[in-house]
């Protein structure tokens, strides 16, 4: 079966880092791109990065460049945060870009880990 | 970055219905727009992409149509098992943006 499992997420301090990963299970991860998207309470979807096969491109919402950070392995996929603020706080999903010469489209997402910024 | 306008952000409609929801662009996004459903604690599924192709095993009473800045999902002969969120989503730019959802009762 194809899937997705984030972690990491928790309540951390303004200021303070926190590591998600993405754990993929069921296809073959280093050909898919892979995203993640984070939805603050009452929010709508916000996308956070994308990262491409081998790691080949990074993109970054410009509001995040400084802070985070998106890398992978060969099962993988993590958004570093650092500098974390209020307005951080958000369930993050990642979610696998299914390709087939079309980009930007998700047919599999984790199910989220709440990450809570507060002192 | 683009925005995604959606309308309505709520529906009520019966079993057997059409329904139509619209998400308009905030400038041309070609056809690179793409539908989701969500319930309440599941993750999102995608039901079309590139505005009108059908995701593989999504039911053909889903419908996507339009270019440009306006689009629609369409959902005929409306099923219980419908009742969701619907969300669109541009994937013109890099900067992925969604719309604010439609929640169809």
């Amino acid at each position: 079966e194809v899937h997705l499992e984030e972690s990491g997420g928790g309540l951390v301090k303004p200021g303070g880092s926190l590591r998600l990963s993405c754990v993929a299970s069921g296809f073959t991860f280093s050909y898919y791109s892979m995203t993640w998207v984070r939805q603050a309470p009452g929010k709508r979807l916000e996308w956070v990065a994308t990262i491409t096969t081998g790691s080949r491109n990074i993109y970054m919402a410009d509001s995040l460049k400084g802070r985070f950070t998106v890398s992978r392995d060969s099962v993988k996929v993590y958004l570093q945060m650092n500098s974390l603020r209020g307005d951080d706080t958000a369930v993050y999903y990642c979610a696998r870009d299914f390709g087939g010469g079309y980009q930007g489209a998700f047919d599999v997402w984790g199910q989220g880990t709440l990450v809570n910024v507060s002192s | 970055d683009i925005q995604m306008t959606q309308s309505p952000s709520s529906l009520s409609a019966s079993v057997g219905d059409r329904v139509t929801i619209t998400c308009r662009a905030s400038q041309t996004i070609v056809s690179y727009l793409n539908w989701y459903q969500r319930k309440p604690g599941t993750a999102p599924r995608l039901l079309i992409y590139a505005a009108s192709i059908l995701q593989s095993g999504v039911p053909s009473r889903f419908s996507g149509s339009g270019s440009g800045t306006e689009f629609t999902l369409t959902i005929s002969n409306l099923q219980p098992e419908d009742s969701a969120t619907y969300f669109c989503q541009q994937a013109y730019s890099t900067a992925l943006t969604f719309g604010g959802g439609t929640k169809v009762e």
